[in-house]
């Protein structure tokens, strides 16, 4: 299994600023994700951060508004830049453990933007 | 691609009341279904992995089955402890975990 820690827990920021979002996993982990949820919705895959070199992302999420690294087999961090009211949400990080394929979340970052 | 629907979207029952709660799914080449709770303002947490079809897992008051279409979660004399929303996912050849949109279940005592 792995044990996942997001910080900050919450946030409240102003339109125009940046958060960055950190991920610490327990163990050496083979694949990192970053989730994004809106009140009432599934999960929505942002992208997958690779451990050194670019991440991967999906479709209708772009490098410069969402930034991320990975400088380690256990830790990332998710950038929500330039924000806006719309990017209020639960930003979850997520790892794969080699071998089972379990997949398993941390407890995700509450962002309020005004 | 891969798809995967839950049902019901919710689900009331009374405290000891047995039901079960169901995952439809689409997928090239699975490598697992996976069962999460999501608790208010908390991420998921992991339950359970089947692999195969035929596969069963227990856990407490839960028990999970697999089919070559479709798995089920079933709650045996819930507690409102159970209350949450059950997430269903699968694991295929995209490398992706694709979520259902949950079925959200409140156990009245």
């Amino acid at each position: 299994s792995a044990v996942i820690s997001q910080k900050p827990s919450r946030d409240i920021c102003q339109r125009g600023t940046s958060l960055t979002i950190q991920c610490q996993v327990d163990s050496q982990v083979t694949m990192m994700f970053w989730y994004r949820q809106q009140p009432g919705q599934s999960l929505t895959l942002i992208a997958t951060a690779n451990q050194g070199s670019e991440a991967t992302y999906e479709s209708g999420f772009v490098i410069d508004k969402f930034p991320i690294s990975r400088p380690n087999l256990t830790f990332s961090t998710l950038t929500v830049s330039n924000m806006s009211p719309e990017d209020s949400s639960i930003y979850l990080c997520s790892a794969r453990t080699g071998g089972t394929d379990t997949q398993y979340f941390g407890p995700g970052t509450r962002l309020t933007v005004l | 691609e891969d798809q995967v629907t839950q049902s019901p979207e919710a689900l009331r029952l009374q405290e000891g009341e047995s039901s079960s709660l169901n995952c439809s799914y689409t997928v090239s080449g699975l490598r697992g279904l996976f069962w999460y709770r999501q608790d208010p303002g908390k991420g998921p947490e992991f339950l359970f992995t089947l692999y195969s079809a035929g596969e069963e897992k227990e856990k407490e008051r839960l028990k999970a089955t697999l089919t070559k279409k479709e798995s089920f979660l079933h709650i045996t004399a819930p507690k409102p402890e159970d209350s949450a929303t059950y997430l269903c996912a699968v694991l295929g050849g995209s490398e992706k975990l694709v979520f259902g949109k949950g079925t959200k279940l409140t156990v009245n005592p």
